[in-house]
């Protein structure tokens, strides 16, 4: 069974340009979780989605960012315009049913904003 | 807002040490779950724990969940360098998604 995978891991991205970070949850898992760290601090939960619909983006900024889980294909965090406090690590992580289910995280993607 | 302090934040010790990382908070949670997070890694989870005043081990490591449901320690025997890795507690409270902590980076040296 393929755990939950990320891609890119790495994304290099200039200033104003967008970012496009991809997540495709364990097999059978229909929720999916973003999480952003930044160095020196923990994990930030972003958004809770179940597919094609979004159960609660109370910690994702106002503008700028964007999540969807489509009824096929992986679930995307769009950035718009990067500015350099976007710079971390975003992690997407599944479940098989809700948030009180055990989440599976994946490694993870690098964000550079140059 | 709920939080969840951890300390140490950083430990840096000699294999075959024990140690003790705590997280606390002023909230309950209805469950509280530590992960371990390798370099360049999403975070892995180790253990779950649910009722207050639990104790569950896992080979050298040992979890407690605090009787009130607000705090929990993990205590590792004989430290390895394999034990090397940041050391996260995360809350669930009611339906909500996990509340995490900072973290502990731990440093096991041979």
């Amino acid at each position: 069974n393929a755990g939950v995978m990320q891609n890119p891991r790495h994304l290099v991205r200039r200033r104003g340009q967008e970012a496009r970070l991809r997540c495709s949850p364990m097999k059978g898992h229909s929720h999916v979780y973003w999480y952003r760290q930044l160095p020196e601090e923990g994990l930030k939960f972003m958004v809770y989605l179940q597919k094609e619909n979004i159960i609660d983006e109370s910690g994702m900024p106002k503008e700028r960012f964007s999540a969807e889980f489509p009824k096929e294909g992986p679930s995307i965090l769009r950035i718009q315009q990067v500015v350099r406090g976007d710079s971390a690590a975003y992690f997407c992580a599944s479940s098989l049913r809700g948030s009180q289910e055990t989440q599976y995280f994946g490694p993870g993607t690098r964000l550079l904003v140059l | 807002t709920q939080l969840l302090e951890q300390s140490p934040q950083f430990l840096s010790i000699q294999e075959g040490e024990n140690l003790t990382v705590y997280c606390n908070s002023s909230s309950v949670f209805s469950s509280l779950q530590w992960y371990r997070q390798e370099p360049g890694e999403g975070p892995v989870l180790l253990v779950t724990v649910v009722t207050g005043g639990e104790v569950k081990k896992l080979k050298r490591l040992t979890f407690q969940f605090g009787d009130a449901r607000k705090d929990s320690s993990l205590h590792i025997t004989a430290a390895q360098p394999g034990d090397t890795g940041l050391y996260l507690c995360a809350g669930v409270a009611g339906y909500s998604t996990l509340t995490f902590g900072k973290g502990t980076m731990l440093l096991v040296s041979p």
